[in-house]
């Protein structure tokens, strides 16, 4: 049984694509981190989102409570984005993790 | 900027053996967290820790497993007897408040049980 589910698993894209990741999840949640784990493995937290949405430099993550889905976006898309995307909730007292989506920007 | 430290970065360990997972939070957070991901699998979350005790623990984390602030600075986690299923790379992470904010991870232990 998979909490959290992230699609697509892979995606391609060309330098400067609007990328869209999505993640929908089926138990009730206080916040939902968004992470990027890098090519050696290191993790980054991106966002923590608990309604609404957040914007950090060319990154865009938006959450719908109500529909349990978040979506990851990142506009004008470069090489140095090429990396493995993570959704993961917190429901109080479990965190639960996506399987993560693969991307890869080539120039 | 500030970081979370993790020690050894890679430790390989003979199965039956006791190993410590060593992390050094930043310095004014006050949530921390121990996180594995089994070679090519997701993320799974083992234990947070809050006020010199467990908050909250997975069903991986089980009798085997433990963690303890020793010293105010460091955060470990210790795996009493270790089983070939537990090589992993070892996340650790801090957050100034619950996780209900966003946190900062170590860069990782990769355990590998021969």
């Amino acid at each position: 049984k998979n909490e959290v589910e992230q699609s697509p698993q892979n995606l391609t894209a060309q330098e400067g694509e609007f990328i869209t990741i999505n993640c929908s999840y089926s138990v009730g949640i206080s916040a939902l981190h968004w992470l990027q784990q890098h090519p050696g493995g290191g993790i980054v937290s991106l966002f923590m989102l608990s309604s609404g949405k957040k914007k950090h430099g060319r990154l865009i993550a938006t959450i719908n409570i109500q529909e349990k889905h978040s979506s990851l976006h990142i506009t004008a898309s470069h090489p140095r984005d090429s990396a493995v995307y993570i959704c993961a909730v917190h429901t109080g007292n479990q965190f639960y993790f996506g399987t993560g989506t693969s991307l890869t920007v080539i120039p | 900027e500030p970081e979370v430290t993790q020690t050894p970065s890679h430790q390989v360990t003979q199965m039956g053996q006791e190993v410590i997972l060593r992390c050094v939070p930043i310095s004014n957070h006050l949530y921390f967290y121990w996180y594995r991901q089994i070679l090519g699998q997701k993320v799974e979350f083992l234990v947070s820790f809050y006020n010199n005790e467990i908050s909250e623990k997975s069903e991986i984390f089980d009798d085997q497993f433990s963690v303890e602030r020793p010293d105010g600075s460091n955060f470990t986690l210790k795996i009493r007897s270790t089983k070939l299923e537990d090589s992993a790379m070892y996340f650790c992470a801090s957050s100034v408040r619950q996780a209900n904010y966003g946190y900062t991870f170590g860069s990782g232990t990769r355990l590998t049980v021969v």
